[in-house]
């Protein structure tokens, strides 16, 4: 069990940029989460898969957003044409089980800045 | 409307001290969730509760349903205990909802 893995560990990028995160879960978690989290902030959520079906997506995630887990083992986070607001530390949760009433496991996060 | 609320948002103690970290939450949940934050990101589950009390070395943990309150306390403080600590709650969905999280130092 060698945790949830999130890359890169920091991303700096122009205003404008497409940017691409990966999460590899831990491999049995069916469920894996992404969320957003700024400074002085809680987690908020994004979306959720459970395998390779979104099973949810937030309104705060617009069109700019694309979260992908095509084998229903590692997600990517895609944001494109970014903007000084997407800068924040994006985090991946994985978990097993049919909800939240289990355990979920978090990454290190990627911290983005959009300069 | 789902809602976290945390208090205190900053906490300053000194080592040995007993502290005590409440979370209130709005509606009825199936689970609650006490969490760590180093700083750099990282995040460590250390609590899952859905009644009464859960204790794990020097952390304790209590959920009082009809309350709608849980806290987190940590005996004999230790500055190695300066984190940020984050509850959340699971309302019967397949997400969680955070509260803002407890910045908490603890001093030699």
């Amino acid at each position: 069990d060698t945790g949830v893995s999130q890359n890169p560990r920091h991303k700096i990028t122009k205003r404008g940029q497409n940017v691409t995160f990966r999460c590899d879960p831990i491999s049995e978690h069916n469920r894996l989460y992404w969320y957003r989290q700024t400074l002085g902030q809680g987690p908020e959520f994004l979306t959720y898969f459970q395998n390779e079906a979104q099973l949810e997506k937030s309104r705060l995630l617009s069109d700019r957003f694309s979260a992908e887990r095509p084998k229903g083992s590692f997600s990517t986070l895609e944001i494109q044409r970014t903007e000084q607001g997407d800068s924040a530390m994006y985090l991946c949760a994985s978990g097993l089980g049919r909800d939240t009433s289990s355990p979920l496991h978090f990454g290190n996060g990627t911290r983005l800045t959009v300069t | 409307k789902n809602e976290v609320e945390q208090s205190p948002q900053n906490l300053t103690a000194q080592e040995g001290e007993f502290i005590t970290i409440n979370c209130s939450y709005s509606v009825g949940i199936s689970a609650l969730h006490w969490l760590q934050q180093h700083p750099g990101g990282g995040i460590v589950s250390l609590f899952m509760l859905s009644s009464g009390k859960k204790k794990h070395g020097r952390l304790i943990a209590t959920i009082n349903i009809q309350e709608k309150h849980s806290s987190l306390h940590i005996t004999a403080s230790h500055p190695r205990d300066s984190a940020v600590y984050i509850c959340a709650a699971s309302y019967n969905t397949d997400k969680l909802i955070f509260g803002t999280g407890t910045r908490l130092q603890v001093f030699p």
